[in-house]
């Protein structure tokens, strides 16, 4: 596609509810990327996809959390038993990797609130 | 454990005037240094940095990278309003063809007409 799409561009969920988080990435990107922005702090890191390597998880908060990249395109990201300070944004990236240089580009992200 | 310091977190300066945001970074397998402007939600790519010392220019926007000193600032000459965005720096870590960005907090920079 032109650009990385997520859905939902908003979701509202009730506390202890699973909910899943989609990412579009840019054709033939290679890495994906998943962080979180609480209200007025920087992005958290939260897990790496790289082609058929085994992704970097280091950065998810809780064995709540858990993200799926199908076919090395489409990533969903697994929030279950949501708690409200899992509320925050949620964005996606993607970059064509090139040895030694990337440029990451950003999805609108998902704004997540756990009521 | 890897790290990117923003400074100054926040900045209010009017219309016209020049500003410096620094940004420092201690990255294991360090790639390369970029810079996104943050409006609204997603982040907006303006530069991405792997040689030291050799400037990137995009219109008012500039950017430097010193690798000895493991920094790099972002310059904007003759601000607008429009400017007003979080202004976030990352450093590509990786190896073997592999890169992971490691965000600062950002500086949240206001422009005043």
């Amino acid at each position: 596609g032109a650009g990385v799409s997520q859905s939902p561009s908003n979701k509202v969920t009730e506390k202890g509810k699973d909910v899943e988080l989609r990412c579009d990435p840019i054709s033939g990107h290679t890495a994906l990327y998943w962080y979180r922005q609480s209200l007025g702090q920087g992005l958290e890191f939260l897990i790496y996809f790289q082609g058929n390597s085994a992704p970097d998880k280091s950065g998810l908060p809780s064995d709540r959390f858990s993200a799926e990249r199908t076919g090395g395109s489409v990533s969903t990201l697994t929030i279950q038993r949501t708690q409200q300070e899992d509320s925050a944004v949620y964005l996606c990236a993607s970059s064509l990797v090139r040895q030694g240089t990337s440029e990451a580009f950003f999805g609108q992200g998902t704004r997540l609130t756990v009521v | 454990e890897d790290k990117v310091v923003q400074s100054p977190l926040s900045l209010v300066v009017h219309e016209g005037d020049t500003v410096t945001l620094n940004c420092s970074y201690e990255v294991t397998n360090f790639r390369s240094l970029l810079w996104y402007k943050q409006e609204k939600k997603a982040p907006t790519f303006l530069f991405m940095l792997t040689s030291s010392g050799i400037e990137k220019k995009s219109g008012r926007l500039s950017s430097i990278l010193d690798k000895k000193e493991l920094f790099s600032i972002l310059n904007i000459t003759a601000t607008q309003t429009g400017d007003s965005a979080v202004y976030l720096c990352a450093g590509g870590t990786g190896y073997g063809g592999s890169e992971k960005l490691v965000f600062g907090k950002g500086t949240k920079l206001t422009v005043n007409p």
